[in-house]
């Protein structure tokens, strides 16, 4: 089936350890991105990147590092000077081309700081 | 600074009743605005789009509208099951090359029985 896999499902991380989430996307969509969501909250933009060996930071970047080596994953690192790190983290793709793109979301990666 | 946000946080109807949920934007130059649906644990579901060129768009048993003017989108249920039981964000997007999308905080909508 076509679509985004983010895993894993569950994460715990210790304090000043860096943890890295996964997302793997199947539909040859070009840009991708990371959202990080609270309780209660929206949806707030970590990093986005439109094509490959390109990203940009979004509204809340301090703390996090990505890479796109390849067009299908978008791997997000959550590192120590990340100072509040538990949130739901969600990944999402679209085609990114032409007027108005939908993002499809994957089903999320809960991160807990132990 | 320019935010898309919601009027209400939580919607409580009875199941059968229309429901309207609302959304506030910011920013004039947003051309392209949707809708999601949140489940408890889940990633956001695309419910319906609607593009700054038009006004009303319909689907199954949702309707978008957007008023350019108040800046204001609006997202209508029929019918409304338990099923729609979840939270409803508004997203913009300025369009162009900024492929961001901005989202408001979201509105719990529960259905009762």
């Amino acid at each position: 089936d076509g679509g985004i896999t983010q895993s894993p499902k569950y994460l715990f991380r210790k304090e000043g350890q860096n943890v890295t989430l996964s997302c793997e996307q199947n539909l040859n969509h070009d840009a991708m991105y990371w959202y990080r969501q609270d309780p209660g909250q929206g949806l707030r933009l970590i990093y986005y990147s439109q094509i490959v060996n390109d990203f940009q930071k979004g509204d809340i970047a301090e703390g996090y590092s990505v890479s796109r080596e390849k067009k299908e994953s978008f791997p997000l690192t959550v590192t120590s000077a990340q100072k509040n790190p538990t949130a739901f983290y969600l990944c999402a793709s679209s085609t990114g081309q032409g007027w108005g793109t939908e993002a499809f979301f994957g089903q999320g990666t809960r991160l807990t700081v132990v | 600074g320019e935010s898309v946000g919601l009027h209400l946080p939580t919607l409580s109807v009875q199941e059968g009743d229309n429901s309207i949920i609302n959304c506030a934007y910011s920013n004039s130059a947003s051309d392209y605005f949707i809708w999601y649906k949140q489940e408890s644990g889940k990633g956001p579901q695309f419910i319906i789009d609607i593009r700054s060129n038009m006004d009303k768009r319909q689907g199954q048993r949702v309707t978008v509208l957007l008023n350019k003017t108040v800046k204001h989108l609006s997202l209508q249920i029929a019918a409304t099951q338990p099923g729609d039981s979840a939270v409803y964000f508004c997203a913009e997007n300025s369009g162009g090359s900024n492929y961001k999308l901005t989202f408001g905080k979201g509105t719990l909508l529960t259905v009762n029985p």
